[in-house]
């Protein structure tokens, strides 16, 4: 049982350089989630998809774009990375707000030099 | 003020005790509440849900107070594996999203 996976665990970049972190869940779910998680910072949410088709900002969106492909998938694209978003970056899934539980990736490791 | 505040800890206790961690939200309109723990490095898991009427999981109670936008977390008779970040989680304003606050990490030593 698989639930929430994401790719790649790692990353190193280089400044200025570009990358898509991948998330995939295969729990039928209908809304998923992007969250950074910086020592000190908590997990902060950057972007959203409520449902299939729809996708909206959360705290700090600056610097990301998304992609909710389709119902598994929910795609994180830094088109220029920089230093500051050196981070944890976790992705989850929930069925439905308001009850149930939000289940998460192992996270996803990026340093940016 | 920030959508979800907690108690900065860290919390250092001795087994066998009780401890408490609190945590305040901004949007008066939330309808979901949640603990969640965090073992280091690891992603968060939920620890249990948070009713209008409290609830208790074992050594773990959960307590809301809506009149002053308050939750609550104790834990009784703290074992060693309690060690880890509490995370206090509220639904955003939009009810679409749930958002965390910063944690409270939580030692228990023997």
């Amino acid at each position: 049982n698989a639930g929430v996976t994401q790719t790649p665990k790692f990353q190193v970049l280089k400044t200025g350089q570009s990358m898509t972190l991948q998330c995939a869940q295969d729990m039928n779910h209908n809304s998923m989630y992007w969250y950074r998680q910086d020592p000190g910072m908590g997990l902060r949410l950057i972007y959203y998809s409520a449902s299939e088709g729809t996708t909206d900002k959360g705290e700090v969106p600056n610097g990301y774009n998304v992609s909710r492909l389709n119902k598994r998938e929910f795609s994180l694209r830094l088109e220029s990375a920089a230093p500051s978003q050196t981070s944890v970056y976790f992705c989850a899934s929930i069925s439905a707000m308001g009850g149930g539980e939000l289940f998460f990736g192992e996270g996803s490791r990026l340093t940016v030099l | 003020r920030k959508e979800v505040e907690q108690d900065p800890g860290p919390f250092n206790v001795p087994e066998g005790a009780t401890v408490a961690f609190n945590c305040t939200y901004s949007n008066s309109a939330s309808q979901s509440f949640f603990w969640y723990r965090q073992d280091c490095r690891k992603e968060p898991k939920l620890l249990m849900s948070v009713y209008s009427s409290g609830n208790e999981d074992g050594r773990f109670t959960a307590q809301l107070n809506r009149a002053s936008q308050y939750i609550s977390l104790l834990i009784r008779d703290s074992k060693l594996s309690d060690s880890a970040t509490y995370l206090c989680v509220v639904n955003n304003q939009a009810g679409t999203a749930l958002i965390f606050g910063k944690g409270t990490t939580l030692s228990v030593s023997s």
